[in-house]
């Protein structure tokens, strides 16, 4: 069964200070997403990735959230400044048709 | 615009019984339908597909069920266990590979 790795699982932060989150898709995948879950709210969409570069992203998805894939595994999320409802879980996807793959998630919590 | 969109945010099962989750659609470019179940702090798990050309799908106790016309498609669990209690979502792809996800429903099977 393919995986989809997230690292760290959980992190804590100060308000207005930088996190990066990260993500190991699926090698053959094509397409990469992030979501947020706010703890006992739904799923959003944050952006989705393709071929290097921002296909999609949400309102949530301002100029204080950036993507990239630096090295050709790792996709990441950058938080530049980080604002108190920013916490919720983090998770990435890895998506080759038709099939999706989440990661486990990061646990954002912002101080 | 919720192009997925699933009106019951929870519903209650007794054990046994069948538990029928609702998803509605508006977009019939939607090539795929996938449903996942995601625990608390965990990431969403692939359950069962259903392409576009097909109306019904069947894996063991899951069997999602496509009506285009209706633009309706419903995930049935028989019989519903207590550790089927969960949030499930829906979601859809486009050709485009543009993938779009339903706000869940929370499934309490009672035993």
């Amino acid at each position: 069964e393919p995986e989809v790795t997230q690292t760290p699982s959980h992190q804590v932060t100060q308000m207005g200070q930088e996190v990066i989150l990260r993500c190991v898709p699926i090698s053959n995948h094509l397409y990469f997403y992030w979501y947020r879950q706010i703890l006992g709210q739904k799923v959003e969409f944050l952006v989705s990735f393709y071929n290097n570069e921002i296909s999609e992203k949400s309102e949530i998805f301002d100029d204080q959230f950036s993507v990239e894939r630096p090295d050709g595994s790792n996709f990441t999320l950058k938080i530049r400044s980080t604002k108190l409802e920013d916490s919720a879980m983090y998770f990435c996807a890895s998506f080759r048709n038709p099939f999706v793959y989440f990661g486990p998630g990061t646990r954002l919590t912002v101080l | 615009d919720q192009q997925v969109k699933q009106n019951s945010p929870s519903l209650s099962v007794q054990e046994g019984r069948i538990s029928i989750l609702n998803c509605d659609y508006t977009n019939s470019m939607f090539d795929y339908f996938l449903w996942y179940k995601k625990y608390p702090a965990e990431g969403p798990t692939f359950l069962i597909s259903i392409s576009s050309i097909k109306d019904k799908n069947e894996d063991g106790r899951f069997t999602v069920f496509l009506n285009k016309s209706a633009k309706h498609l419903s995930l049935h669990i028989v019989p519903s266990q207590p550790g089927d209690s969960a949030v499930y979502f829906c979601a859809a792809i486009t050709g485009a590979n543009n993938l779009f996800f339903g706000t869940g429903t929370r499934l309490t099977v009672i035993p």
